[in-house]
């Protein structure tokens, strides 16, 4: 059963600080490796995505990709109240499915 | 910016009824795909579509689903006798290439009662 497994929080930061969401999957043949924000009672919204081991920035957001520990983290530089929501970690093998996450809660407090 | 469209948005239906619901890819996307999410769960795959053929199936797509693309616009999810634990969020995606990020409509709220 491939797996991804996901803290489901709340994570709880203040304003302007920086939260770290972390994700970790147990296939080892995964190759493209997501992270969605989902508020509550809408749909996934892609804001990260990343393929090769390394950091990869993107406005106040960067993921992180460790294969060989088969990990996955999303930084939130500059937390804003706007920023709670569910973030989901999302891995895709070579089949073209997402396997996700059971998503961390993030509460930004103002 | 390009939108995938579902509808409806809220569908109430009794145990036993079918349910189609719908979507709209993007226009220029060739990968399509349904999931569903029960309330307070994860995002599960349901199902992906290319080359107007299933390409992909998981153990909770069983005979009572079904997914069409009738035309060159919609692409359909079909449930044949609904079940309570039917009950979900539908959402469905289109992808470019199939390799990256996809992209969700808003998703369609079934409730069977």
């Amino acid at each position: 059963q491939k797996e991804v497994e996901q803290n489901s929080g709340p994570l709880s930061v203040p304003e302007g600080a920086i939260a770290s969401l972390n994700c970790t999957y147990s296939d080892r043949g995964s190759q493209s490796f997501f992270w969605y924000r989902q508020y509550s009672g809408k749909s996934p919204e892609l804001i990260m995505s990343i393929y090769s081991n390394g950091d990869k920035e993107d406005g106040r957001f960067t993921a992180q990709l460790n294969k060989a520990s088969q990990y996955v983290s999303l930084l939130i530089r500059d937390s804003q109240p706007s920023d709670s929501a569910t973030y989901l970690c999302a891995v895709n093998g070579h089949t073209g499915k997402l396997i996700f996450g059971q998503g961390t809660t993030l509460q930004v407090k103002p | 910016e390009p939108e995938v469209t579902q509808t409806p948005s809220h569908q109430v239906t009794q145990m036993g009824q079918e349910v189609i619901l719908r979507c709209v890819p993007i226009s220029n996307h060739l990968y399509f795909y349904w999931y569903r999410q029960i309330l307070g769960q994860k995002v599960e795959f349901l199902v992906s579509f290319y080359n107007n053929e299933i390409s992909e199936k998981s153990e909770i797509f069983d005979d009572q689903f079904s997914v069409e693309r009738p035309d060159g616009s919609n692409f359909t999810l079909k449930i044949r006798s609904t079940k309570l634990e039917d009950s979900a969020m539908y959402f469905c995606a289109s992808s470019e290439d199939g390799n990256y990020g996809y992209t969700f409509g808003s998703g369609t709220r079934l409730t069977v009662v």
